[in-house]
This record gives C-alpha cells, sequence and structure tokens, in this order.
C-alpha cells in the first residue's frame, strides 16, 4: 500500500536559522497536505498542494510539491521559537477512494 | 462556524475493559469523519473512515470498531482493550476540499 516517509525524523536549531523537513511516497499523489502538531495539542491544517512542481508560502514558510507528485518539502526560513512542534505531511493517493496517509513527522526544536 | 468535541479528554482504563470514545461535529452537514490513532512520540495512524451515516470503513484489522449513528456523530469502541491501544486518539472531519480539521483529542492509557 502506499506509504509516506518523512525526513528528518528531529532537527534542532538555533532560533534564526532555517529549517526544511522532506516529504516522499511510495506512489504518486494527487494532492499533499501540511499540518503543524504543537506539544500536547491537536494537528492543525497548514496547507494542501495539488499541482505539480507547485510552490506555496505562507509568512516564512514554503511549501512545495514535486513534479513527479511523489515529494513535497516545508522550508521555514529563520526560525522562532513558536515554531516549535512536529510537522507532518498526508498524501492522498491519486486512485479513487484513497484516504490521506500522513507521515511520522519531523519534530522541531528551537533553540532560543 | 463549525466545531469538533471529543470527549473524555483523558482516559485510564484497565486491561479488558470496554471503551467508547465519542466525537460530534457541529456547523456542518455530512462530513467526512476520521479516527486516527497517535501512539506516543509517533505519527497519525488512520483507524477507521466514515462517509456517511452507518458507512464505515476500516483502515487497520484490531480490537476496535467504529459507528455512525448519527450524520455528525462517530463513535470509538471497543470490547475489550489491550495494553497497545494506549495512545492519543484524534476525531478529525473534511470538507469538500479535503481539509481535515482535529478535535481536542482523548488521551487513553490502558493499565
Amino acid at each position: 500500500g502506499q506509504q509516506v516517509m518523512q525526513i528528518p525524523q528531529y532537527q534542532h536549531v538555533q532560533e534564526g536559522e532555517d529549517f526544511t523537513t522532506y516529504c516522499n511516497s511510495s506512489t504518486t499523489l494527487s494532492n499533499i497536505q501540511w499540518y503543524k502538531q504543537r506539544p500536547g495539542g491537536h494537528p492543525v491544517f497548514l496547507i494542501q498542494l495539488v499541482k505539480s512542481g507547485e510552490v506555496k508560502k505562507q509568512k516564512r514558510l514554503t511549501f512545495q510539491f514535486g513534479e513527479a507528485k511523489k515529494n513535497s518539502s516545508l522550508h521555514i526560513t529563520a526560525t522562532q521559537t513558536t515554531d516549535v512542534g512536529t510537522y507532518f505531511c498526508a498524501g492522498e493517493g491519486d486512485n479513487y477512494g484513497q484516504n490521506f496517509v500522513f507521515g511520522p513527522g519531523t519534530r522541531l526544536s528551537v533553540l532560543p | 462556524s463549525q466545531t469538533i468535541h471529543q470527549w473524555p479528554a483523558t482516559l485510564v482504563q484497565p486491561v479488558g475493559s470496554p471503551l467508547s470514545l465519542e466525537c460530534t461535529v457541529e456547523g456542518t452537514s455530512n462530513p467526512n469523519l476520521y479516527w486516527y490513532r497517535q501512539a506516543a512520540g509517533r505519527g497519525l495512524q488512520l483507524l477507521f473512515y466514515s462517509v456517511g451515516i452507518g458507512q464505515i470503513s476500516s483502515e487497520v484489522p484490531q480490537n476496535l470498531s467504529a459507528s455512525r449513528p448519527q450524520d455528525r456523530q462517530f463513535i470509538l469502541s471497543s470490547k475489550k482493550l489491550l495494553l497497545s491501544d494506549s495512545g492519543f486518539y484524534l476525531c478529525a472531519w473534511s470538507d469538500e476540499w479535503g481539509e481535515q480539521y482535529f478535535g481536542p483529542g482523548t488521551r487513553l492509557t490502558v493499565t
């Protein structure tokens, strides 16, 4: 079945440094979503990418969908302590009726 | 606006006891509903999803079951809990665009 992997599993950065997490699917995706989960909280939707090669920005966050629609990345510029949390990607397969499969997440720690 | 409720927030249950977690959604009609489990420090595992009343699909075979007695009510149950059932259970609903909105979650500890 469809598998979604994320790297790295953990990332510790100094405040102000950049951060990138990568998401890879074993199968072609119709779209991909990104979620952020603060420690002790529940996942919160960040964005959805649908088109091949799509790039979307939200302030310091840049999301990219690969040309082959099998991978995606989330890049945070100049991290802040408020960026702390686990970032999950969730990919929806391009076969009818497939649900989103979540990656294992990347846990980001930001040192002040 | 739409809201999603889950209860209880935390639960400690002995092995072999039954389980019932409830999730309700307000402000939307005929949502897709989902139950996820998140083991400590791990990602989200889809357990069940429902596209309508009485329609339940299971993603992972286990001793859990789900029911949808009403359009905006989703229940996760077990007849006999196992130690491995401990985790953070999240209910979610999705709109027509596929964006998922998660409830606050139930932290279940099976002792």
